[in-house]
């Protein structure tokens, strides 16, 4: 079954402990992407990956990191995590130019206390 | 800056009746038009979507409507099923480079049995 495999679902630290969240897709797409959903703000991309060892930010980059090793995996790392932080995240991949369609996680919600 | 707008955060409508999600678009160089469904507790799911240069994309009960000129796209569905309540998102790609995916603020949609 095609999917993209989000870890955990849900989380609550305390500010500056550093976390990783995991994600992994099972359709060897090249596009992966990180974003964050807030009442009012609609979902915002924070990071995104068009290969392997390539990333760059999207809109709301501040206080993330990721890394692309492989081309199934996808982590978001907190590496001090703030009270602003806290939100619902979403990891999606895609396939790549003229494929339109994403396949997200199912979410992971994030609080940071 | 909000490149994407949906300014209905919620609409109802009676089973059996039409529902009409609207979205306006500030950048002319999108190149694709999406609608996202979201249930609670799950990530968006793909919809539909349509290509800049077509005017209209249908598919079962669902149809996408793209004026280009007002920079508008409008998701019909009819009729209403007590299904389609959810949080329906617009979004668009631009093949600019990065391929970026935008969403909308979101509409909730609740059909009324």
């Amino acid at each position: 079954e095609a999917q993209v495999t989000q870890n955990p679902r849900y989380l609550i630290t305390v500010t500056g402990k550093k976390l990783t969240v995991t994600c992994s897709q099972n359709m060897n797409h090249e596009y992966m992407s990180w974003y964050r959903q807030d009442p009012g703000l609609g979902l915002r991309q924070i990071y995104y990956s068009m290969n392997v060892e390539v990333t760059d930010k999207g809109d709301v980059p501040e206080g993330y990191k990721v890394s692309r090793k492989e081309k199934r995996n996808f982590p978001l790392i907190l590496e001090s995590p703030s009270p602003n932080q806290t939100s619902l995240y979403f990891c999606a991949s895609r396939g790549g130019v003229l494929n339109t369609e994403a396949f997200f996680g199912q979410g992971t919600r994030l609080t940071v206390v | 800056d909000q490149q994407v707008k949906q300014n209905s955060p919620s609409l109802s409508v009676q089973e059996g009746r039409i529902s009409i999600l609207n979205c306006d678009y500030t950048n002319s160089m999108f190149d694709y038009f999406l609608w996202y469904k979201k249930y609670p507790a799950e990530g968006p799911t793909f919809l539909i979507s349509i290509s800049s240069i077509k005017d209209k994309n249908e598919d079962g009960r669902f149809t996408v409507f793209l004026n280009k000129s007002a920079k508008h796209l409008s998701l019909h569905i009819v009729p209403s099923q007590p299904g389609d309540s959810a949080v329906y998102f617009c979004a668009t790609i631009s093949n600019s480079g990065n391929e970026k995916l935008t969403f909308g603020t979101g509409t909730r949609l609740t059909i009324i049995p």
